[in-house]
């Protein structure tokens, strides 16, 4: 149990154009989701936090007008890259986190990704 | 200020041996702490994870010590093999989970 899918898995865009990258919990009801940015040989830094029917808490430095979150369902969260450039491609993570384990709700369950590439 | 780090950015050990990775925390606050592993291309893996009021937990292969007193965390792996080659991360929860750096293990033959 606990399977967090994402997709695409890879995306290569142009310059200037907008990709959306879709996350979902398969077997759970995710009432908190997480996006994460990782680029090569770093650690993953978290961007946004999004709860379920309300607006997303970013992290400082990251543009919330760039970086479109929308958590419209327990089990659907989107990140839409608007405008993207070569410097935001790069790996991005989603996990989300199970509200309906009590003992474990701390644990967050991660996606596997999608690489984004814009040329 | 809130920051997980990682004495060693790479780590290589004989296949079979025991390995460890260590992190260091200092937000002494936080009361929970998570190891992952993350292979090329993918998302984290959750290891095993150890709260606060613990000092260790073990479990298949894998062992977490904590160390409060010196905000120590380690990650021990017994007879490595080579589907363990990964970056590792720890993490900590402080309201939000903060990586650190990760650790590369590479597993020689």
């Amino acid at each position: 149990g606990a399977v967090v899918s994402q997709h695409p898995s890879r995306v290569i865009c142009k310059s200037g154009t907008s990709v959306k990258i879709e996350c979902r919990s398969l077997d759970f009801q995710a009432t908190t989701m997480f996006w994460y940015r990782q680029f090569p040989k770093q650690s993953l830094m978290l961007m946004a936090t999004s709860n379920e029917g309300s607006k997303a808490t970013y992290e400082q430095g990251v543009e919330k007008d760039k970086f479109l979150i929308n958590h419209a369902s327990l089990t659907l969260s989107t990140l839409t890259v608007t405008s993207a450039h070569p410097e935001d491609s790069s790996f991005y993570i989603c996990s989300a986190r199970d509200g309906g384990r009590g003992l474990r709700g701390y644990e967050q369950y991660f996606g596997p990704g999608t690489r984004l590439t814009v040329t | 200020g809130e920051s997980v780090g990682l004495h060693l950015p790479t780590l290589s050990v004989q296949e079979g041996d025991n390995s460890i990775i260590n992190c260091a925390y200092s937000n002494s606050a936080s009361d929970y702490f998570i190891w992952y592993k993350q292979e090329s291309g993918k998302g984290p893996q959750f290891i095993i994870d150890i709260r606060s009021n613990m000092d260790k937990r073990q479990g298949q292969r894998v062992t977490v010590l904590l160390n409060k007193t010196v905000k120590h965390l380690s990650l021990q792996i017994a007879a490595t093999q080579p589907g363990d080659s990964a970056v590792y991360f720890c993490a900590e929860m402080v309201a939000k989970l903060v990586f650190g750096q990760g650790t590369r293990l590479t597993i020689n033959p």
